[in-house]
């Protein structure tokens, strides 16, 4: 079946660090991957995204590369902020004809000045 | 406008309570989507609506029911509801039911059962 595994948090980092966020997934066909970031006490909003192998999405400095060799969708930032203190979700998007959001269980992210 | 708007933000209601949740959205968007999360887990597709249309019920039970009654409207219905019930609720839109579509997501109600 679909799914999507991110690493366990929580990643706590001071200011400045880089940040990477492992995800990977298992999906038959062709996936478009996402990631999502939840600040406390609301909803979801996206992050990037990436439809096809080898794209490269990127937002806010965060970037992901679509990796179909290793079936993964890692999230990187050169320099986190104490405002990046967040849960960010990789999903994935089916193609098997039912187009549901697949979520991992999300990663907690503490960024500390 | 790239807004999804969910009313309440909260609500309190009690096992014997009828209460609905509202979205709204005006990006012109026809697939609409309710999700509910738990606490510290992600969230969980409930149910998809494609051209005001229901296409996805994840057998969720009876006391959940969904409506849309336009285009740019979602409610969610709620009767007789548990306390394990009790969750975030959220309401999510994409241009259409297509993998590569962007899901705009709304601030969500927070529900509580007691």
């Amino acid at each position: 079946g679909n799914s999507v595994t991110q690493m366990e948090g929580p990643v706590t980092l001071s200011e400045e660090a880089f940040l990477t966020i492992n995800c990977t997934y298992t999906a038959t066909g062709y996936p478009s991957l996402f990631w999502y970031v939840q600040y406390p006490g609301e909803g979801l909003q996206l992050l990037l995204k990436a439809t096809k192998a080898d794209d490269k999405g990127s937002n806010k400095g965060f970037e992901a590369t679509y990796r179909k060799e290793t079936t993964s969708f890692h999230l990187e930032k050169g320099s986190v902020q104490v405002s990046d203190s967040a849960v960010y979700f990789c999903a994935l998007s089916t193609t098997s004809g039912t187009y549901k959001y697949i979520f991992g269980t999300g990663t907690r992210l503490k960024v500390l000045a | 406008d790239t807004e999804v708007t969910q009313t309440p933000k909260h609500l309190v209601m009690g096992m014997t309570n009828k209460k609905s949740l509202k979205c709204e959205q005006h990006m012109g968007h026809r697939a609409m989507y309710w999700y509910k999360q738990k606490a510290k887990k992600p969230p969980e597709l409930m149910f998809v609506y494609s051209y005001e249309k229901l296409s996805i019920n994840e057998s969720v039970p009876s006391r959940f029911s969904p409506e849309c009654p336009n285009s740019s409207l979602l409610n969610l219905h709620l009767h007789a509801l548990q306390p394990e019930d009790s969750a975030l609720y959220l309401c999510a839109s994409s241009q259409i039911l297509n993998p590569a579509s962007d899901a705009f997501f709304g601030q969500g109600t927070r529900l509580t059962v007691v």
